[in-house]
């Protein structure tokens, strides 16, 4: 049982516009959200984090909003960029353990 | 600081044979992770240690195993390759459980 989604595996936008990227999860057990980027034969790279205490985090381009009631969260990069172009992961964890447990990944194109 | 680092990067083992996949980490993280990435799956959790001489499973743990005699090393071992192990395998560490994790290059597994 995944209990972490991300429904969209691929998503193309045009340089300039935003790009919306989500993520859904099921447990509730879960406080703490993050966004690694990756691209081609690297590892990944953590971009943002957030919060169950927040709804919302930017870092200059990017903005992670969290929405608990839902148990959804959303990555919003503005303006998008050719070199945004990659895989995005969302992740998140909770309870004891705090171990992280990743969606599958959105590969965003950003055309020039 | 090399950061997280990784060999090989690429190997290709056939059926039944073992191998260990290094690791290595040089900004004193107490918490080191093994991750492998498969096509539609996302990242998975294998196994994680807190601590030099801690460790724990993670979400797919058969057939591997670990040990973290330093701080500095968690290498990962297959005792018997089987196809199924096929896939991309990410080392990563963090100061703490929860903070966002620094992954390695990755290395690429193919199993005959």
């Amino acid at each position: 049982d995944q209990q972490v989604k991300q429904n969209s595996p691929s998503l193309s936008v045009q340089e300039g516009r935003i790009s919306i990227l989500n993520c859904d999860y099921t447990n509730s057990m879960f406080d703490y959200f993050l966004w690694y980027k990756k691209y081609p034969a690297e590892g990944p790279t953590f971009l943002i984090s957030i919060s169950s205490i927040k709804d919302k985090n930017e870092d200059g381009r990017f903005t992670v909003f969290l929405n608990k009631s839902a148990k959804h969260l959303s990555l919003h990069i503005v303006p998008s960029q050719p070199g945004d172009s990659a895989v995005y992961f969302c992740a998140a964890s909770g309870g004891n353990t705090g171990k992280l447990i990743f969606g599958q990944g959105t590969t965003l194109q950003v055309k020039p | 600081n090399a950061g997280v680092t990784q060999t090989p990067k690429f190997q290709v083992l056939k059926t039944g044979q073992s191998m260990t996949l290094q690791c290595a980490q040089d900004m004193n993280h107490e918490y080191m992770s093994w991750y492998r990435q498969d096509p539609g799956m996302g990242l998975r959790l294998i196994h994680y240690s807190v601590g030099a001489g801690i460790t724990d499973q993670g979400e797919v743990p058969n057939g591997y195993n670990v040990s973290r005699s330093t701080t500095e090393d968690f290498p990962l071992r297959l005792l018997s390759a089987a196809p199924s192990q096929t896939s991309v395998y990410f080392c990563a560490s963090s100061y703490r459980r929860r903070d966002a994790e620094y992954f390695g290059p990755g290395t690429r597994l193919t199993v005959l």
